[in-house]
């Protein structure tokens, strides 16, 4: 079962930054944060992660909050092209394996 | 561009047939993993394999095996194809096992049973 919750639908005027929550309150202390979107039936894409730190890339950033228990995706100025599906992951991994496992994720309408 | 390639883009077949998809990762990834997504549902993780060894399974049928060779390419065999088993396959690699290793998405083969 997937470790995160997310709203399950958001809206975002277009130009506006838009701020999608998870909830990951059971996460260890070695699992990262992983944020990936999926545009229509394309595979999904990686948009960025993080332990513990604050990150940013060209396409977003990632505000994890102190007790790592919840973070934050900002997309800082969402254009129509950012209406998706944004999955929120913690990897889960054993001494050998890794799963990566997809909550139903947010999605996110943008609107002109 | 992840640089992950899966073929056939689309595959129509007849329920119990038999298929295989195939994934090449990008270029140096190690490991590869297969995801299922039904219509109108969510991403469900088959199997995950590092540099030909199988290394996690998740709720993947026993009618569907995979296998990674040495050149690091992978297939996924459905068999005794049933309607339910019409879904989008994705497959995703990253450059090594472990929680610092982006996963990067192939587009996927959309299977159709009849």
């Amino acid at each position: 079962d997937a470790k995160t919750t997310q709203p399950p639908s958001m809206d975002c005027a277009e130009g506006r930054a838009a701020n999608l929550p998870c909830n990951h309150s059971t996460i260890s202390g070695n699992e990262y944060v992983y944020w990936y979107r999926q545009i229509h039936s394309q595979g999904p894409q990686y948009i960025i992660h993080g332990l513990k730190n604050n990150e940013t890339n060209e396409m977003a950033s990632l505000i994890i909050t102190e007790d790592r228990k919840s973070s934050t995706l900002i997309l800082p100025h969402a254009t129509l092209r950012d209406t998706a599906v944004y999955y929120c992951i913690v990897r889960v991994a054993g001494t050998s394996y890794d799963k990566v496992i997809f909550g139903p994720g947010t999605s996110l309408s943008v609107i002109p | 561009d992840s640089g992950v390639t899966q073929t056939p883009k689309h595959l129509i077949t007849a329920t119990g047939q038999r298929v295989t998809l195939r994934c090449s990762p990008r270029s140096g990834d190690l490991s590869v993993y297969w995801y299922q997504q039904s219509l109108d549902q969510g991403l469900q993780f088959l199997i995950h394999y590092y540099n030909g060894e199988e290394r996690a399974k998740g709720n993947i049928l026993e009618r569907f095996s995979a296998q990674q060779f040495p050149d690091l390419h992978s297939e996924l065999n459905l068999s005794s194809l049933e309607l339910g088993d019409s879904a989008l396959y994705f497959c995703a690699s990253s450059a090594r096992q472990g929680l610092n290793s982006p996963l990067h998405f192939g587009n996927g083969t959309r299977l159709t049973v009849t």
